[in-house]
């Protein structure tokens, strides 16, 4: 299996901060990135396909960058409604696996 | 408005069976290829089984391989997941999710399945 291993696990920013999380694959998968968004009893997300298109309707503060084995999901201008957890998915390969996480929390 | 809805879950002792569904509206369900994933208490995402459009092709993680079964039924625009053998770490919140080009494009609210003697 593509093992996905993100970072940090959490993180607390200020509104209007810049916010990066990464994700590493193991092994590559060239652009088969996804990065969701999941906030407390709400369904997942998909923001972000391809690891740096954004999808429709999705606010272009939201983006994602890489290739091969390390991604970068950027927010820049942290806004309130933000609160969640991000994951990053890889579907290079069965089984889609997924990262274990970022707890987003606004300080 | 696309929406998934799902049911079917609750509380059942381990070795026992359950059969979620996931009833799909606002668009017509056969377009797309579905799968089921969960979330375990404190965990994250996992990814589960996969569907093609008309049934032909089937996925499951090796975690659920054996005992559940993914299926569907265009014609009642709804899709499903038999649960055999449940075990204590099954316990999860399940989630149906359309298969878009690349990602998992729209899920349910999800629904708890909790496996406990």
């Amino acid at each position: 299996d593509i093992h996905m291993t993100q970072s940090p696990s959490s993180l607390s920013a200020s509104v209007g901060d810049r916010v990066t999380i990464t994700c590493q694959a193991s092994p590559d998968i060239m652009n088969y990135l996804n990065w969701y968004q999941h906030q407390p009893g709400k369904a997942p997300k998909l923001l972000i396909y391809d690891a740096s298109n954004l999808k429709e309707g999705v606010p272009p503060r939201f983006s994602g960058s890489g290739s091969g084995t390390l991604f970068t999901f950027t927010i820049i201008g942290l806004q309130p409604e933000d609160i969640a957890t991000y994951y990053c998915q890889q579907y290079y390969n069965l089984p889609y696996t997924f990262g274990q996480g970022t707890k987003l929390e606004i300080k | 408005e696309l929406q998934l809805v799902e049911s079917g879950g609750g509380l059942v002792q381990p070795g026992g069976s359950l059969r979620l569904s996931c009833a799909a509206s606002g668009f017509t369900l056969s377009t797309y290829s579905m799968n089921w994933l969960r979330q375990a208490p404190g965990k994250g995402l996992e990814w589960i089984s996969y569907i093609s459009k008309t049934s032909g092709t089937i996925y499951y993680a090796d975690s659920v391989k054996d005992r559940f079964t993914i299926s569907r039924d265009n014609a009642e625009n709804s899709l499903y997941l038999q649960m055999n053998s449940l075990r204590v770490e099954d316990t999860a919140v399940y989630y149906c999710a359309t298969m878009g080009v690349t990602g998992f494009d729209d899920w349910g609210q999800g629904i708890m399945v909790a496996v406990s003697s």
